[in-house]
């Protein structure tokens, strides 16, 4: 199985502040990289796919980089509505798991 | 809007089964891959299973390969997770997520319900 390491697991940060979440892959994994943001009690809601196309009415502070097996989803510019946990996931191939989650706070 | 509400969680012994039901609505159910992803505090977001469109591309995470079944009605806009033989270690908020694109990430989930597996 492919493992999916994220750093930070924690950070703190200040609004307007410009921020960088790491996921790397333990094998490659090519651009088959996505990034999910979690806010308490809800579920999941996709931000970026396929390492950096923004999903749907996601703002464009957010952006993703990266390929083989390093990923960073960056956020500039933060805003209150950003401070959430963040999971990196991947969909090369069965099974898609998921790093340990980065949780961002004031 | 898409919605996706899961149903059938419970509190329920270990050994026994239980039946997770998702509905779908907002979308053309039968067109899309749908997948079970759980989560706990302690491990994260577990990918579970998934089913393609037209019943095919079954996949299951190894921890639940031969005891869990996946299983879709596209009559009813409707998937389903089989669960038997349930462990302690199964204990996890199950959501039910929609495919994007048969991309393998998922672009609509439901709110998840509890399954508990304790003695």
């Amino acid at each position: 199985d492919i493992q999916m390491t994220q750093s930070p697991s924690s950070l703190s940060a200040s609004i307007g502040d410009t921020v960088t979440i790491t996921c790397r892959a333990s094998q490659t994994i090519h651009n088959y990289l996505n990034w999910y943001q979690q806010k308490p009690g809800k579920a999941p809601s996709l931000l970026v796919y396929t390492t950096s196309n923004l999903f749907g009415a996601v703002p464009s502070r957010f952006s993703g980089s990266g390929s083989g097996t390093d990923f960073t989803l960056t956020i500039s510019s933060l805003q209150p509505e950003d401070f959430a946990t963040y999971y990196c996931q991947h969909s090369y191939r069965a099974p898609y798991t998921f790093g340990q989650g980065t949780k961002l706070d004031i | 809007d898409v919605q996706l509400v899961e149903s059938g969680g419970d509190l329920v012994q270990p050994g026994r089964s239980l039946r997770l039901s998702c509905a779908a609505s907002g979308f053309t159910f039968r067109d899309y891959a749908m997948h079970w992803v759980r989560q706990t505090p302690g491990r994260g977001l577990e990918w579970v299973s998934s089913i393609g469109w037209g019943n095919n591309n079954i996949r299951y995470a190894d921890s639940v390969k031969g005891r869990f079944t996946i299983s879709r009605d596209d009559a009813k806009n409707s998937l389903y997770l089989q669960m038997n033989s349930l462990r302690v270690e199964d204990t996890a908020l199950y959501y039910c997520a929609k495919d994007m694109d048969s991309g393998e990430y998922f672009d609509s989930w439901g709110q998840g319900t509890l399954v508990t597996v304790s003695s």
